[in-house]
């Protein structure tokens, strides 16, 4: 069964730091998404992507975050100077076109900021 | 104020017994998402519901559209369904990106 695949499992960076959460989404599928979850809280909804563009992005993804789709199949989220509150556990997310569609999780990356 | 919550917070539960989690929201909905996230955290979907009842296996969902709220059961339940359980929304209004509004999610430990 297709899956969304997410690299590295884990990782640990000074502050200040660039980070890059990488995800291969399902192959067919048109709509990405990221989403964190803080340690001890519910997951939030980062930003989501279409047509090679961001469609939407929450107020949680301000400057310093960055996304996008170099060749086709990979989706990146960058990170330019992390903070320590942006340890958390990342998840990529891809889906089909429509609301009754289901999301297909990747297994996150867990970042911790030093 | 949160869009979706869910009750309880934590449930613990004898291997065998009915179990009920409870989400309401507050947001008009596309779609509603049943999720499981496992202690290593990734997350599984089990079911999406615009309306009605769905079954897979011992899970079943119901969804009452008017009263705004969902409820996810498991029967026969087993040390294995230990998880975190979440309920996570599609706002109607939310714009065609079809995000997720995620609940707080429910701690149940099955006991053998």
């Amino acid at each position: 069964e297709p899956e969304v695949t997410q690299t590295p499992s884990h990782q640990v960076t000074q502050m200040g730091q660039e980070v890059i959460l990488r995800c291969v989404p399902i192959s067919n599928h048109l709509y990405f998404y990221w989403y964190r979850q803080i340690l001890g809280q519910k997951v939030e909804f980062l930003v989501s992507f279409y047509n090679n563009e961001i469609s939407e992005k929450s107020e949680i993804f301000d400057d310093q975050f960055s996304v996008e789709r170099p060749d086709g199949s990979n989706f990146t989220l960058k990170i330019r100077s992390t903070k320590l509150e942006d340890s958390a556990m990342y998840f990529c997310a891809s889906t089909l076109p429509g609301t009754r569609e289901t999301q297909y999780f990747g297994p996150g990356t867990r970042l911790l900021v030093l | 104020k949160n869009e979706v919550e869910q009750s309880p917070q934590n449930l613990t539960a004898q291997e065998g017994e009915f179990i009920t989690i409870n989400c309401s929201y507050s947001v008009g909905i596309s779609a509603l998402h049943w999720l499981q996230q496992h202690p290593g955290g990734g997350i599984v979907s089990l079911f999406m519901l615009s309306s009605g009842k769905k079954k897979h296996g011992r899970l079943i969902a119901t969804i009452n559209i008017q009263e705004k709220h969902s409820s996810l059961h498991i029967t026969a339940s087993h040390p294995r369904d230990s998880a975190v359980y979440i309920c996570a929304v599609i706002a109607r209004d939310g714009g065609a990106t079809n995000k997720l509004i995620f609940g707080t999610g429910t701690l149940l430990a099955v006991q053998p």
